[in-house]
């Protein structure tokens, strides 16, 4: 089935560092990815979707400026987190879509998450 | 605005029995469901999916039943087995190029042994 690898899994970093997330494709080509986050006992909220070769698309309330992606290639969309700050702490999570794989178009399949914890 | 809504946030089942997990939508422009189970500590993992011109969309033990008129969706997972122990999502889709989902909030789900 399709596969999608999120690293690092875990980052404690200082106030003020950047921090950058990958998203890896493994074994499918993704045009579109979207990056999710996710506070403890709440939904998945959709940040931003990235496309490959293009800039992303940010949802409202997402700074562009501080959340930057980059879509470089098909397999691989990567999120920085720049100047973090302990609100940035939080879950985040990639997704691609895999049009051949089982849910088609529409099901994304999604990394495992990093957990994001700014002192 | 919560387009997607799943009012329970946990559910207890006894191990072999049907576990149903509800959700409810407003948007009437969804026109693809989809049910994701969820780790600790790790992604959501895709379940299973229905369109909207359909009513029920069966694989192995999970079903899951789409009521358009009543704007609710239900997955039903049967025999519950432990290792089914997870959050679930349910999630929908407008049409549309990018093809964003929208998540409800989860329901923590127990199958007790």
């Amino acid at each position: 089935g399709a596969v999608v690898s999120q690293h690092p899994s875990w980052v404690i970093c200082k106030s003020g560092t950047s921090v950058k997330i990958e998203c890896r494709s493994l074994d499918f080509q993704a045009t579109t990815m979207f990056w999710y986050r996710q506070f403890p006992k709440q939904s998945l909220m959709l940040m931003a979707t990235s496309n490959e070769g293009s800039k992303a698309t940010y949802e409202q309330g997402v700074e562009k400026d501080k959340f930057l992606i980059n879509h470089a290639s098909l397999t691989l969309s990567t999120l920085t987190v720049t100047s973090a700050h302990p609100e940035d702490s939080s879950f985040y999570i990639c997704s691609a879509r895999d049009l051949t794989g089982q849910g088609g178009f529409y099901a994304q399949h999604f990394g495992d998450g990093t957990r994001l914890s700014i002192l | 605005d919560q387009q997607v809504k799943q009012n329970s946030p946990s559910l207890s089942v006894q191990e072999g029995r049907i576990s149903i997990l509800n959700c409810d939508y407003t948007n009437s422009m969804f026109d693809y469901f989809l049910w994701y189970k969820k780790y600790p500590a790790e992604g959501p993992t895709f379940l299973i999916s229905i369109s909207s011109i359909k009513d029920k969309n069966e694989d192995g033990r999970f079903t899951v039943f789409l009521n358009k008129s009543a704007k609710h969706l239900s997955l039903h997972i049967v025999p519950s087995q432990p290792g089914d122990s997870a959050v679930y999502f349910c999630a929908a889709s407008t049409s549309g190029s990018a093809r964003q989902l929208t998540f409800g909030s989860g329901t923590q789900l127990t199958v007790l042994p």
